[in-house]
């Protein structure tokens, strides 16, 4: 059974940083391409980041290009992003998702989501 | 530019059906989407991956009660014999070259 598990959340200054980590398990991790999803209270999804099996393609969100780093331990089963420069328009749950594009068959699967809280 | 329309509400009675609506942007028609669903205060749940020939692969333990299709630029998501757990925000998700787009989401209330 596929489980997404994020860790990593919490309330921080603005300015402040935060790392978020996913542990992943039920699925061979460093086959499949991972995201970070996030949706501020009462409103939609956002798309933050995407990065490759490998680590060696990424993108992000314009809002968070500069500021924040996704990143994988393969290894681990882990998928991190790393916040910096923290502002209150960050502040919502953070997910990490396994969203199969071009794989026949293939399911998707979320996490259960860690919030993100960005206030003095 | 790569957009997703979807209405804000829906409504339905419980044990009727529901056809919801996702709208690609001019362009984009050929694009898959992939549905998913928001109960409420829990994290969003994979629904399924809808081609635009109307072919679709669904999630884990998703009934059968939830079956994709699709006309054009728009992608449905047709929910049978409503149930009271299918109150939720249902969310379509898509690709571009780099980057994912998501619709608003609509926000399904079973009567």
């Amino acid at each position: 059974e596929v489980h997404l598990v994020e860790s990593g959340g919490g309330l921080v200054q603005p300015g402040g940083s935060l790392r978020l980590s996913c542990a992943a398990s039920g699925f061979s991790f460093s086959s499949w391409s991972m995201s970070w999803v996030r949706q501020t209270p009462g409103k939609g999804l956002e798309w933050v980041a995407n990065i490759k099996e490998d680590g060696s393609d990424i993108s992000y969100v314009d809002s968070v290009k500069g500021r924040f780093t996704i990143s994988r331990d393969n290894a681990k089963n882990s998928l991190y992003l790393q916040m910096n420069s923290l502002r209150a328009e960050d502040t919502a749950v953070y997910y990490c998702a396994r969203i199969p594009r071009y794989v026949v068959g293939a399911t998707g699967y979320w996490g259960q989501g860690t919030l993100v809280t960005v206030s003095s | 530019q790569l957009v997703l329309t979807q209405s804000p509400s829906a409504s339905a009675s419980l044990g009727a059906s529901v056809r919801l609506t996702c709208t690609l942007s001019s362009g984009h028609s050929s694009y898959a989407i992939v549905w998913h669903q928001q109960q409420p205060e829990k994290g969003p749940r994979y629904l399924m991956k809808l081609n635009s020939d109307g072919s679709h692969n669904k999630g884990d333990g998703i009934p059968d009660r939830f079956s994709g299709s699709s006309s054009g630029a728009e992608r449905y998501l047709t929910i049978s014999s409503l149930q009271s757990e299918d109150e939720a925000d249902y969310y379509c998700q898509t690709w571009g070259n780099t980057f994912w787009v998501f619709g608003g989401g609509t926000k399904l209330t079973v009567l």
